[in-house]
């Protein structure tokens, strides 16, 4: 699976936006980008994908590289219950791999 | 919004039994999945599970671990003999099949195994 990189840790204000990174400079193809977060004592949650074009749900919104080797996890107003750890992972739709591979995420801690 | 359940939140088995951990995925998804997470350390896959059989597993799914779908709804992991280093918090968590993988897998919150 290709690798991505995110910083350990990032802190934010509550109702403030916040702009998660993620690198994955050797994404291919056929790369989905993936989200997903996990709230303290709790299993990971989906929080959003795409592949080329930048994505927007109820959660949140995911703003892809046009060379696509980075992109960014935006989180318009942040809120207390946002504090988890987020993951970014790419998956393979052609490969035939089912797993996702988790690496430590990013830390999030929203300040009241 | 449907979910995916698992029980029991927590079990204590003594180190050598077998313990089974139960899972309910989402009722119309088809594939399935156990990953572990050991304390203060990242989410691991152990093993996939579609149409009745293990599509894929890892280096950590040994002889030990087995799984089954006895019935229409439950998903079980069982671990025959279970070791110290099996202590983990075990997700179970399930796909809708549409096409190839790009769709989300949905996580239960986890059954914490405490061997002693």
């Amino acid at each position: 699976d290709a690798k991505t990189t995110q910083p350990n840790s990032m802190e934010s204000n509550e109702e403030e936006p916040v702009h998660l990174p993620c690198n994955h400079s050797t994404i291919s193809g056929t790369d989905y980008i993936h989200w997903y977060r996990q709230l303290p004592s709790q299993g990971p949650e989906y929080v959003i994908h795409g592949l080329t074009s930048n994505v927007n749900n109820r959660m949140a919104s995911l703003a892809i590289a046009e060379d696509r080797k980075s992109s960014t996890l935006i989180l318009h107003r942040a809120t207390l219950r946002d504090a988890a750890v987020y993951y970014c992972i790419l998956r393979d739709v052609q490969g035939g791999s089912e797993k996702l591979v988790f690496g430590k995420g990013t830390k999030l801690t929203v300040n009241p | 919004e449907p979910e995916v359940t698992q029980t029991p939140s927590h079990q204590v088995t003594q180190m050598g039994q077998e313990v089974i951990l139960r899972c309910v995925p989402i009722s119309n998804h088809l594939y399935f999945y156990w990953y572990r997470q050991i304390l203060g350390q990242k989410v691991e896959f152990l093993v996939s599970f579609y149409n009745n059989e293990i599509s894929e597993k890892s280096e950590i799914f040994d002889d030990q671990f087995s799984v089954e779908r006895p019935d229409g709804s439950n998903f079980t992991l069982k671990i025959r003999s279970t070791k110290l280093e099996d202590s983990a918090m075990y997700f179970c968590a399930s796909r809708e099949y549409r096409g190839r993988g790009n769709q989300p897998q949905h996580f239960g919150d986890g059954t914490r195994l405490s061997i002693l």
